[in-house]
């Protein structure tokens, strides 16, 4: 199994641009979210899902938008890339119930 | 509210020495509890777990303690060594709907070789 993959790995943007981050898990895992981590910080959490069809929205929503048409994918588009959306974007992937995520191994965006 | 935080942000260590790295929550509410660790340039990756009911639950070199009276979480890795540098999260997992994870800010472990 690849685990949980993402790409690109490295992205810079310029105000006002848009893109999609993309992410997927072969492990057939029901719930999927997307996390960004800023310099010296935790992780918040941007959206999730819990099954295909269905997304809801974590702390820090704005300015992100998401869906999940598959089991396999859950891509998070910016809309209107900002300076503040610098940040290194993480995807994860669990099966349900209270277990433990399987992360990816980031995107690093800037936005200049 | 919610919150998750740990009480050293970083952590020096010699080399074969016992690290402990802490951690507070203050959601009665969370059920499960994971501490994660993050090396540089990488996802963060599952170490270990408890689940609320247990005080006490050991791995491979590493131990978590729980203490619900005073909500306090620490994690224990025996004979640290260089490999275990790297930025350790704790976690706690909410008993609600979609079981929410809440991660802390961090702590930074250095071992000095």
């Amino acid at each position: 199994n690849a685990g949980v993959t993402q790409t690109p790995k490295f992205q810079v943007l310029k105000t006002g641009q848009s893109m999609t981050l993309q992410c997927a898990q072969d492990m057939n895992h029901e719930y999927m979210s997307w996390y960004r981590q800023d310099p010296g910080m935790g992780l918040r959490l941007i959206h999730y899902s819990v099954g295909a069809g269905i997304t809801d929205q974590g702390e820090v929503p704005n300015g992100y938008n998401v869906s999940r048409s598959t089991t396999e994918d859950f891509p998070l588009r910016l809309l209107s890339a900002a300076p503040s959306q610098t940040s290194v974007y993480f995807c994860a992937s669990r099966s349900g119930g209270p277990y433990e995520q399987y992360f990816g191994p980031g995107t690093r965006l800037t936005v200049t | 509210g919610e919150s998750v935080g740990l009480h050293l942000p970083t952590l020096s260590v010699q080399e074969g020495d016992n690290s402990i790295i802490n951690c507070a929550y203050s959601n009665s509410a969370s059920d499960y509890f994971i501490w994660y660790k993050q090396e540089s340039g990488k996802g963060p990756q599952f170490i270990i777990d408890i689940r609320s009911n247990m005080d006490k639950r050991q791995g491979q070199r590493v131990t978590v303690l729980l203490n619900k009276t005073v909500k306090h979480l620490s994690l224990q890795i025996a004979a640290t060594q260089p490999g275990d540098s790297a930025v350790y999260f704790c976690a706690e997992i909410l008993n609600t709907g979609g079981f929410k994870t809440i991660f802390g800010a961090g702590t930074r472990l250095f071992v000095k070789a």
